[in-house]
């Protein structure tokens, strides 16, 4: 059974980096297909920010491409997001998810795996 | 703005039907991709209740079923119970190269 942990500050400065890791447990990422980060801002819905292949191939949400990285660290079975020159509009539970195996050759990309996410408030 | 549109609520009494809409385009579900859903309980992780269109996950009660036609799709919930009281979402993708989410219907059960 896969377990997913955000982990991350929780208050971050306007125009400073957001930057945020998931935890993986029960499972070796390098092992998965696809990791991916999902956020909900107060009030909104799910918007999804992006999304880490095996291999380190990388796909992000257009709206936020020029500020979003994600990559994954094998060694500590981990993966980040990273969201630079953040503003109160990124404030939000972040979400990590993965699909589980039986899904993986699903098209569109699914996930459910989720951790139980993570509130990050931008403010000064 | 969300590519995917949702009504903003629904309602229904238990034991009744409803259902959810998820209305697209072209460039997403009238492309031809996928349509999944997800139920969504306040402070909890989002839990696939739906993929590819109309396929159950096991553990997800028959009472729950889904279908795309052209450019949407649709969640139908029959029998009502109080637990399903939750917000639903739809997700597809975008030509545009994106995952996309619906805004969210929030379900009550009166």
């Amino acid at each position: 059974q896969v377990q997913l942990q955000e982990s991350g500050p929780g208050l971050v400065k306007p125009s400073e980096t957001l930057s945020l890791t998931c935890g993986v447990s029960g499972y070796f990422i390098s092992s998965g297909y696809y990791w991916g980060w999902i956020r909900q801002p107060p009030g909104k819905g799910l918007e999804w920010i992006g999304s880490v292949y095996h291999g380190g191939i990388t796909y992000y949400n257009p709206s936020l491409k020029s500020r979003v990285t994600i990559s994954v660290d094998t060694s500590k079975n981990q993966f980040s997001l990273e969201l630079s020159s953040v503003t109160a509009a990124d404030t939000a539970v972040y979400y990590c998810a993965t699909p589980s195996p039986r899904y993986y050759d699903s098209s569109p990309p699914l996930f459910d795996y989720w951790g139980q996410g993570a509130l990050v408030t931008v403010s000064s | 703005q969300s590519v995917l549109t949702q009504p903003p609520s629904v309602s229904g009494a238990p034991g009744q039907r409803v259902t959810i809409s998820c209305t697209g385009s072209s460039s997403n579900i009238g492309a031809g991709y996928d349509v999944h859903w997800y139920q969504h309980l306040p402070g909890t992780a989002p839990k696939l209740l739906i993929y590819g269109n109309s396929n159950r996950p096991s553990g997800v009660p028959d009472r729950l079923s889904g279908s795309k036609s052209g450019t949407s799709a649709s969640l139908a919930i029959t029998g009502l119970q109080a637990e399903d009281e939750a917000d639903y979402y739809c997700q597809s993708y975008d030509s545009s190269l994106s995952v996309v989410f619906g805004g969210g219907t929030k379900l009550t059960v009166l």
